[in-house]
This record gives C-alpha cells, sequence and structure tokens, in this order.
C-alpha cells in the first residue's frame, strides 16, 4: 500500500464549478501535510499548508481528518488557471522528506 | 531570482556514461534534498543534507549515485554508469525548518534522458 493514496483523475470539470480532491496516508505519525500544485513540466509549488482546523485560503478549502487519515481539497468557482496536477503530501515529525502522493491532473473546461 | 535554481535544465546522455547535476538553494536555507519524478507519479524523496552533512538516503540511491554539499551551500548530484531507468526530472528542494513546519522550496528540476 503507498504511503500516500490520490485518484490520479483526469478530472475534467467546466469552468465555474467547484471540484474536491481527496486523498488518504497510511502513517498515522504524520504531522505535517500539505497541497502542491504542478504544472505540466514545472516544479511543485507549495498551494496551500492543512492544519487540523481546516484552512481556507480564497477560493481554496483545506481539511484534515486525522481519526480517518484522510485530507481533502475544495475549489470553488474554479478559473481556467486552476488546471494542474495537485499534489498531497505528508510530513513524519523527525523526518525530513516529503512524500508525495500521484497526483490529481485537473483540467477546467471553457 | 531568489529561489531555488538547477542546472543543467536538461541532460541527454547516452547509457554508461556519467552525470553531474547542481542545485543552489535560497541562500539562507540550512536544508536540501533531492527528490526524483518520472512521469505520472510523484516526487520521490532521494536524500537531504542540513548544511554540509548529509543526513539521510533514500533506498532508492543506489551506490551509483553521489550527492555532496561541501561547502553547505550548493549541492552536486552525480550519477555514474547510466542507465535508461535513471530517467527522470532530478529536483532540488530547500528549506529552514522552523518548528514543526517543513515547507520546502523546489528548483525548475533537471530532466535526464539517457539513451
Amino acid at each position: 500500500r503507498k504511503e500516500v493514496e490520490q485518484d490520479p483523475g483526469p478530472f475534467n470539470v467546466p469552468e465555474g464549478a467547484t471540484v474536491a480532491f481527496n486523498c488518504t496516508y497510511s502513517n498515522s505519525a504524520s504531522q505535517s501535510f500539505f497541497w502542491y500544485r504542478q504544472d505540466c513540466r514545472k516544479e511543485p509549488k507549495l498551494l496551500m499548508s492543512v492544519y487540523s482546523s481546516g484552512n481556507e485560503d480564497g477560493r481554496f478549502t483545506a481539511q484534515l481528518n486525522r481519526a480517518s487519515q484522510y485530507i481533502s481539497l475544495l475549489i470553488r468557482d474554479s478559473k481556467l488557471s486552476d488546471s494542474a496536477t495537485y499534489l498531497c503530501v505528508v510530513n513524519t515529525f523527525g523526518n525530513e522528506k516529503l512524500t508525495f502522493g500521484t497526483g490529481t491532473r485537473l483540467t477546467i473546461i471553457p | 531570482d531568489t529561489g531555488v535554481s538547477q542546472n543543467p535544465r536538461h541532460k541527454i546522455t547516452k547509457r554508461g556514461q556519467n552525470v553531474t547535476f547542481r542545485c543552489d538553494p535560497i541562500s539562507e536555507h540550512n536544508r536540501l534534498y533531492w527528490y526524483r519524478q518520472t512521469l505520472g507519479q510523484g516526487p520521490e524523496f532521494l536524500t537531504y543534507f542540513q548544511n554540509e552533512a548529509q543526513l539521510e538516503k533514500s533506498r532508492l540511491l543506489s551506490d551509483r549515485f553521489s550527492a555532496e554539499r561541501p561547502k553547505g551551500s550548493f549541492s552536486t548530484l552525480e550519477i555514474q554508469r547510466t542507465e535508461q531507468g535513471d530517467s527522470a526530472m532530478y529536483l532540488c528542494a530547500s528549506s529552514l525548518r522552523i518548528g514543526t513546519s517543513n515547507e520546502q522550496f523546489f528548483g525548475p528540476g533537471t530532466r535526464l534522458t539517457v539513451l
């Protein structure tokens, strides 16, 4: 079983729609959680950290459920520029590496 | 540009040749990481440095791979006797760990193609 699992998609969503991605992680010692965005043939860039209380940044909302070891990302009012691969990432305290999921590919359709 | 830089951006080599990549981290960052990414996968951790010390190496890092960070600033990743399976994007990242936060900033990567 992979440490971080995501639905690879692709998700093809009309502009303006709301889209949600889910991710599960297997290591209960995981402490830090992130969503990274990666455009085609570019490096990953941090989209947002994910906190236990949930957090929102504009049209993006991230939530964490530690009991279920589940992370989600919600994108509201999707824009064409949201088209990218979204990577779910976890980190364990005391361990420096980031563990990435395979990514979920999103395409926003005009 | 104050971000992470990597050189070269692209490298095409023949099987059996040695290649070396360079990474320049964000200047105040003391932690430097190397990852490898293949098509359709997320990045996979290879190794990390705290200042000049290499503190962790993945099982993915075979004995053909060696990384250095001699002065605690830039780092090099060398692959000896390259194989076709080494073809991938090699990503470097750096961070300045504050408390439990470990936000890592990635460079643009070096895309390696082994013919």
